[in-house]
């Protein structure tokens, strides 16, 4: 059973545009939220982080928002640029966490194009 | 970047032999984690440890184990390889808090198994 859940396996985006990736979890009990970024052949690097207690934290050109009672969250990527492209994995941290372990959806392709 | 690094890189192995993956950490971070990555699944994990001698099992732990007799080093093994365990390995460290469960990948182990 899929917790954490990426509905699209591929994003395909213009360069200079928006890219909003999503992601729903299914525990309202989940407390932190993560992204991660993908290249091939490469270990997942940490983009950007949100707390439960918050519903939007920003970096630079990264957004990530919240949405509780939807149980979703997105990022915003503005302006995406080819760089972008790469796999991008939304994670959750679950309830009384004592591994600090997280529980990552399937991933969404992005693909930026010039 | 965090100090981690797998090895081997590559591997190719036949069914039924066993197989260790290394993982290495210059950081001198408590949690270290096993994960593995397969088209449609994302990450998931295999087995992590909170500390010298101290580890337990993930959402996917049959077939595999762990040992950690140091600080720096996590191995995975495989006491008999199946053509079910072909996939990318990842190993990850974090020092967890809360509010704070980042974890920093390696760059990854491809095996094959024939």
């Amino acid at each position: 059973d899929q917790q954490v859940k990426q509905n699209s396996p591929s994003l395909s985006v213009q360069e200079g545009r928006i890219s909003i990736l999503n992601c729903d979890y299914t525990n309202s009990m989940f407390d932190y939220f993560l992204w991660y970024k993908k290249y091939p052949a490469e270990g997942p690097t940490f983009l950007i982080s949100i707390s439960s207690i918050k519903d939007k934290n920003e970096d630079g050109r990264f957004t990530v928002f919240l949405n509780k009672s939807a149980k979703h969250l997105s990022l915003h990527i503005v302006p995406s640029q080819p760089g972008d492209s790469a796999v991008y994995f939304c994670a959750a941290s679950p309830p009384y966490n004592q591994g600090g372990k997280l529980i990552f959806g399937q991933g969404t392709e992005l693909s930026v194009k010039p | 970047d965090a100090g981690i690094t797998q090895s081997p890189r590559h591997k190719v192995t036949e069914t039924g032999t066993p197989v260790t993956l290394r993982c290495h950490q210059t950081e001198n971070h408590r949690y270290m984690y096993w994960y593995r990555q397969d088209p449609g699944h994302g990450l998931r994990l295999i087995h992590y440890s909170y500390g010298v001698k101290d580890t337990d099992k993930g959402e996917v732990s049959d077939g595999y184990s762990v040992s950690r007799s140091k600080t720096e080093d996590f191995l995975l093994t495989l006491e008999s390889a199946t053509s079910s365990q072909t996939s990318v390995y990842f190993c990850a460290i974090s020092e967890p808090m809360v509010g704070a469960y980042e974890q920093y990948f390696g760059p990854g182990t491809r095996l094959t198994v024939t």
